[in-house]
């Protein structure tokens, strides 16, 4: 049975620091991962997807890598802002006739000072 | 506009209803998904649909119904036999030919009185 565990839990950082939030997961045959951003009491904004061949992703301050065989991802957000404050969300897909499924983590509560 | 909807935002239920939660969406999207959110968990799925006419049970189904009679929506149907319904619900939909990525409602908050 497919485990995602995100560390930290929690994470308060100063504004304009660069930061890396964790995700592992227990099976490394994924087809892909996703990464998450959830606002309180909204739903789920995807970041950034990364599939199971590829090794990293980048959307604008966003980096996020994988390391299948590790069973590993980070994502990094760099000169990070206010505005960045939410619980972010790792989800591995599985593989086979896991496909249909995303395994989510608790996620890690981000919260950027001013 | 794009996207997933649900409604309504937030749904208050008595001991013994049913209710149903409404998920729309107009991304074209074949595959659709119903998830639950409580404190401190992780996302756990209740049902999920590949196609239209085609639903199976995910990983906490009891208590639940779902129907997929249009490719569009795809409604959930908290019922009575339902323990401990108040909780976040939020309605996914899965878009398999390029990037493969899932997209998410807005949720519903459920609160049983």
């Amino acid at each position: 049975k497919q485990e995602v565990t995100q560390i930290p839990a929690a994470l308060s950082v100063p504004e304009g620091e660069n930061l890396v939030l964790n995700c592992s997961f227990t099976d490394s045959a994924i087809y892909n991962l996703q990464w998450f951003r959830q606002d309180p009491g909204k739903g789920l904004t995807s970041l950034l997807l990364i599939q199971s061949s590829q090794r990293e992703q980048t959307s604008g301050r966003l980096n996020a890598s994988l390391d299948k065989s590790s069973g590993r991802s980070t994502l990094y957000i760099a000169a990070s802002q206010p505005g960045d404050s939410a619980t972010y969300l790792c989800a591995v897909r599985g593989s086979g006739g896991s496909n249909y499924k995303l395994t989510f983590g608790k996620g890690t509560l981000l919260t950027v000072n001013p | 506009d794009g996207g997933i909807t649900q409604s309504p935002k937030y749904l208050f239920r008595k001991e013994g209803q049913n209710v149903t939660l409404s998920c729309e969406q107009n991304l074209n999207h074949d595959a659709m998904y119903w998830y639950r959110q409580d404190p401190g968990q992780g996302l756990r799925l209740i049902y999920y649909s590949q196609i239209v006419n085609d639903f199976q049970k995910g990983d906490i189904a009891e208590g639940y119904s779902v129907s997929r009679e249009k490719k569009e929506s795809f409604p959930l149907t908290v019922t009575s036999a339902q323990k401990n319904p108040t909780a976040f619900y939020l309605c996914a939909s899965r878009e398999r030919r390029s990037t493969d990525t899932q997209y998410f409602g807005p949720g519903t908050r459920l609160t049983v009185l």
